[in-house]
């Protein structure tokens, strides 16, 4: 069965810099979620999107910004990277009410 | 404030060896409580959901169990492939899937 496709898998950024994450939810889905999730933390939720509106918000810095497209993917967009935006960045989506499915995660680093 | 707490921490068993782990939960109005397994490095699978009290939910070794305050993992006769971190969540602030996950149990299963 087809799953949440995450990219880059992994990404590697200096101080300042800025990066995009991009998700692709399964087929027919329509909400998707972004988690953040630190190391040995649990995931933490930032942002989600229902039908490409803006759904809800979690702890979601103001330099994070995120939208979802026409198609449905989704994409994560990080500016000034900090030393503590190094985590895993899950997104996830769902049909209506079911749960939650995640992708495998973007590692990022910043250095 | 809505809360997931787990334990224990960390848990090592032998093969074999049937054990329990613990989610204690306090939300205003249970919408339903997850529970995932996460592998290292890979996004929370989706094992479980439970909706009301005395509701228990089976798969393969696994078994989830709810009362009012509190769900459990039951795990019968692991095998070293169910080493894992469990994680269990539920959903916060009115959204389905807008989750509030606990720091989970590393399960290490030992042959």
């Amino acid at each position: 069965a087809a799953g949440v496709i995450q990219s880059p898998r992994h990404l590697i950024k200096e101080k300042r810099e800025t990066a995009t994450l991009k998700c692709y939810p399964i087929p027919r889905h329509d909400t998707v979620y972004w988690y953040q999730q630190g190391p040995g933390q649990d995931p933490q939720f930032l942002i989600s999107f229902y039908e490409k509106m803006q759904s809800d918000k979690g702890s979601i810095p103001d330099r994070f910004s995120a939208q979802q497209f026409s198609d449905y993917h989704s994409e994560l967009n990080m500016s000034s990277l900090e030393l503590g935006d190094s985590a895993l960045y899950f997104c996830a989506s769902s049909l209506g009410r079911s749960p939650l499915h995640f992708g495998n995660g973007t590692r990022l680093t910043v250095t | 404030e809505d809360q997931v707490t787990q334990s224990p921490e960390a848990l090592r068993l032998q093969e074999g060896e049937s054990s329990s782990l613990n989610c204690s939960y306090t939300v205003s109005g249970l919408r339903g409580l997850f529970w995932y397994r996460q592998d290292p490095g890979k996004g929370p699978e989706f094992l479980f959901t439970l909706y009301s009290a005395g509701e228990e939910k089976e798969k393969e070794r696994l078994k989830a169990t709810l009362t009012k305050k509190e769900s459990f993992l039951h795990i019968t006769a692991p095998k070293p492939e169910d080493s894992a971190t469990y994680l269990c969540a539920v959903p916060s602030g009115g959204a389905t899937n807008k989750l509030i996950f606990g720091t989970g149990t590393l399960l290490a299963v030992q042959p």
